[in-house]
This record gives C-alpha cells, sequence and structure tokens, in this order.
C-alpha cells in the first residue's frame, strides 16, 4: 500500500525557517517524480515545488522562488521541503504528491494527509 | 503563472449531468493532452479522477469523463451521485515544463 506521511509542519514566525518531510513507502521511491502541493485556508490548490526522479531538476512556483528548497533521499525514501522567509501568505497545508510516472504528465496518483504550517506572529 | 479558469460552482439533482470547463491557453491545456482532473471532498486530500484529458485511474467509476477542445478541458459527471459533491481541480502541463492548477469547482447535489 502507498503511504505519505508529512511531518514538520506547524506555527513559525514571519521570517522564520521550517523543514516539511514526506516518508514514503509501498513503491519504489527513486522511480517517481515528487511534488509539494499547498492549500491555504479555504483556497485552492497551488503547485510549490517538484523533483525528478534523481534530482536533478527541480522546479519552484514564483511565489517561493529564492526561498524554499525541495530535496530527496532516496536511500531513505524521503522528500524534503526547506522553507525560509517565511511569509504570512506562505501559511496552509503542504502535501507531498506522487507523480504516477517519473514525470506527472499522466497525473499525480497519490497524495499524503498534509501538513499544516502556519506563519504568524 | 496564472491558474486556469474554472466555474465556481456547479450543481444538479441525483441522476442528472453536470460538466465543469477548464480554459487555459495554447501554452498548457492546448499544448497536449496532459490534463488530469482531481476530486476533493471536504476536509480530504485531492484524488486522482482522471488523467491525459479522458483516461481514469483504476478504481474511478465510468459515470466520470474527460475531453477536451482547443485550450479548454472538460468533465462530465453523468448520472450525479450524493457522494460526488466535493470541490474538482482541473491541473495541465506547461510548455514550459511546470504545471498549473484550475480555480477550483464546487460541485453540489441538490
Amino acid at each position: 500500500e502507498v503511504q505519505l506521511v508529512e511531518s514538520g509542519g506547524g506555527l513559525v514566525q514571519p521570517g522564520g525557517s521550517l523543514r516539511l518531510s514526506c516518508s514514503a513507502s509501498g513503491f519504489t521511491f527513486s522511480s517517481y517524480g515528487m511534488h509539494w502541493v499547498r492549500q491555504a485556508p479555504g483556497k485552492g490548490l497551488e503547485y510549490v515545488s517538484a523533483i525528478t526522479t534523481n534530482g536533478d531538476y527541480t522546479y519552484y512556483a514564483d511565489s517561493v522562488k529564492g526561498r524554499f528548497t525541495v530535496s530527496r533521499d532516496n536511500s531513505k525514501n524521503t522528500l524534503f521541503l526547506q522553507m525560509s522567509s517565511l511569509r504570512a501568505e506562505d501559511t496552509a497545508v503542504y502535501y507531498c504528491v506522487k507523480c504516477s510516472s517519473s514525470s506527472c504528465f499522466r497525473g499525480a496518483d497519490y497524495w499524503g494527509q498534509g501538513t499544516l504550517v502556519t506563519v504568524s506572529s | 503563472q496564472s491558474a486556469l479558469t474554472q466555474p465556481p460552482s456547479v450543481s444538479g439533482s441525483p441522476g442528472q449531468s453536470v460538466t465543469i470547463s477548464c480554459t487555459g491557453t495554447s501554452s498548457d491545456v492546448g499544448s497536449s493532452n496532459r490534463v488530469s482532473w482531481y476530486q476533493q471532498p471536504p476536509g480530504t486530500a485531492p484524488k486522482l479522477m482522471i488523467y491525459e484529458v479522458y483516461n481514469r485511474p483504476s478504481g474511478v467509476p465510468d459515470r466520470f469523463s474527460g475531453s477536451k477542445s482547443g485550450n479548454t478541458a472538460s468533465l462530465t459527471i453523468s448520472g450525479l451521485q450524493a457522494e460526488d459533491e466535493a470541490d474538482y481541480y482541473c491541473s495541465s502541463h506547461r510548455v514550459s515544463g511546470t504545471y498549473v492548477f484550475g480555480t477550483g469547482t464546487k460541485v453540489t447535489v441538490l
């Protein structure tokens, strides 16, 4: 059974940092592209970041470029999102998302339960 | 990075059909068949319902169907059921190599 379990969310002050982790199981982690998608309270979905199977290509939404860094450790089946210079508008549930293949051309077939990041003083 | 345009809400009675549109540009929806649809019931994570415009993952009822014409993709739910009440999002790959979601549509079963 595929499982994606996010951790690391919480309350942080503006300008602070947070590192999200996503522990993956039930599939060959190194064979699949992964994304981070967020959803602000009462709002729609937003692609935040993506990483290829071996980490050689990463993508960032303009809203987080230069502040967030995505990485993965295929030996530990774990995806990370390092977030810095956090702003109030980064407040959202962050989902760890598995692509259906090495890319998300065929959609994202598994989503974690999400971890809430709240940026507030 | 503008979101794809969806109607805020659609509604229908049980058994009826509803269609949700997803309008983009020639740089995303119109550029390929890499369009997906997700269902998100309240308080839950999204679920993949359609990929590559019209393909259904295993386990998704055939009441859900997808299509595309030009820069607009569509999701049709036939034989609407109470359990279909949820938010629905389209998603498209862009020629730039990135992805974009639609603005989301709330489906209400009357």
